[in-house]
């Protein structure tokens, strides 16, 4: 079945970097991805990483997978005061497209 | 460029009645999902239109109805509103011979049922 979990809150001082991380129980993902949402705003995507990846970098963002034990991370380095959002992991399985949101990680940034 | 965009962008109603949302997708893009996002939840796949027609269906009730049009614009209907449907409604555009499967996500209509 499909479920993904993530933890609820974040807080990480300015420069620091952030790790937020996510589990997943279906085997058969295809895609994953990480989305930001900030207040009153729709879903930005950040990255997303092809299941038979184990590591995508794209600037101060990198996910890694680790498809064995259904882990997914996301590590942003300095972190600035822009990056407080909620930040959503998210699965998609074949080729339909349908995706599939944890909770959201609330990420605070401390100035 | 345009991105999605979705009408009205705040909308009350009241248990009983019925709503209608509307959804442009990003220019280029065929396919349109709907999502609902609850406060402090995560987005949940209410269902998804491609050609006119809908291609896939989450765990929601009937009341909750679709229709596509043929420049791919979509509507997203409720009847029968119940007070749990309060709630963000987002609509995603994509492209179904996309060689990867990106949305591209509207601001959202905020419904709320009183």
């Amino acid at each position: 079945g499909e479920d993904v979990e993530q933890s609820l809150f974040l807080s990480v001082r300015e420069g620091d970097s952030s790790v937020i991380n996510c589990t997943y129980t279906d085997s058969s993902s295809t895609y994953l991805y990480w989305y930001k949402q900030e207040p009153g705003a729709g879903l930005q995507l950040l990255t997303y990483i092809f299941s038979n990846m184990d590591m995508k970098q794209d600037q101060r963002l990198t996910v890694l997978l680790n498809k064995k034990d259904k882990h997914l991370s996301l590590r942003i380095a300095d972190t600035q005061t822009g990056d407080s959002a909620i930040y959503f992991c998210a699965e998609s399985i074949g080729g339909y497209q349908k995706v599939t949101f944890g909770t959201g990680t609330k990420l605070q940034v401390i100035p | 460029d345009a991105g999605v965009t979705q009408s009205p962008t705040h909308l009350i109603k009241t248990r009983g009645q019925q709503v209608t949302l509307r959804c442009s997708p990003k220019s280029g893009h065929d396919t349109v999902s709907w999502y609902q996002q609850a406060l402090g939840q995560g987005p949940q796949f209410i269902f998804q239109y491609y050609e006119e027609e809908e291609r896939q269906r989450g765990n929601f009730p009937d009341r909750f109805s679709g229709h596509q049009f043929p420049n791919y614009s979509s509507e997203l209907n409720v009847n029968a509103l119940l007070l749990g449907d309060s709630a963000l409604y987002l609509c995603a555009s994509s492209l179904a011979t996309g060689s990867n499967e990106k949305l591209f996500f509207g601001s959202g209509t905020q419904l709320s049922v009183l």
